[in-house]
């Protein structure tokens, strides 16, 4: 079966420090993946999503950035935190394109980010 | 361009009561899927169902239920006699048909049961 790792759990970091949060995928090949945000109000902010190694795409300019180095590992990254970039960051998977679009979203347990 | 919307922020209910959750969708897709998520307070967010387009059928899991009607464009969730483990954010998305295509979520419900 397939499973969605996600870490580290917690971070709190200072603004303007860097940033790097991972995602791995098993159990699967060729995965759709996606970087989403929920800030303090609650809706879902998707940042990035990737249908290939080395197709990102960008949904929202701001200071992160994705990276897909292998099939099934989607990293967020930021040269330099800022206060709004607290949130809670999720991490999610689909079938890869060759799948239809009634496929669900499964996500990670989730990233919480406090930037101080 | 997809939108989601859910008009309820929050909503406050006592252990028993029957509530349901609204979901409006706009797409200009003939062929779309609907999803329900459930993110408990640990944050962890849980796929509930998914309906496609042309599948008007209600269903109903247990204590939970679901209405598309595809005239008023709308996916509403219903809850049976409601319970504390029942509170939770509740989101519904919507999904082009292409494999590809991302999940555009609505704002979500909170839903608060007491006992």
């Amino acid at each position: 079966s397939q499973t969605i790792h996600q870490w580290p759990a917690t971070l709190v970091q200072p603004v303007g420090s860097p940033l790097s949060l991972e995602c791995t995928v098993e159990g699967t090949s060729n995965p759709n993946l996606y970087w989403y945000r929920q800030a303090a109000g609650r809706g879902l902010q998707l940042l990035f999503y990737s249908i290939g190694i080395d197709q990102i795409s960008s949904e929202v300019p701001q200071n992160l950035s994705a990276s897909r180095p292998q099939d099934r590992q989607f990293i967020l990254s930021s040269k330099k935190l800022l206060l709004s970039d607290s949130g809670f960051y999720l991490c999610a998977w689909r079938p890869g394109k060759w799948a239809g679009g009634d496929s669900p979203l499964h996500f990670g347990n989730g990233t919480r980010l406090t930037v101080t | 361009a997809q939108k989601v919307t859910q008009a309820q922020t929050e909503i406050s209910v006592v252990e028993k009561e029957d509530v349901t959750l609204d979901c409006v969708y706009e797409t200009r897709d003939t062929t779309y899927y609907l999803f329900w998520y459930k993110q408990p307070p640990s944050g962890e967010l849980v796929f509930l169902i998914r309906r496609n387009s042309f599948d008007e059928q209600n269903e109903i899991s247990g204590r939970y239920s679901w209405n598309f009607q595809k005239s008023t464009s709308s996916f509403n969730f219903t809850i049976t006699a409601s319970q504390v483990v029942d509170s939770a954010v509740y989101f519904c998305a919507l999904s082009a048909p292409q494999g590809y295509s991302t999940l555009t979520f609505g704002k979500g419900t909170m839903l608060l049961v007491s006992p």
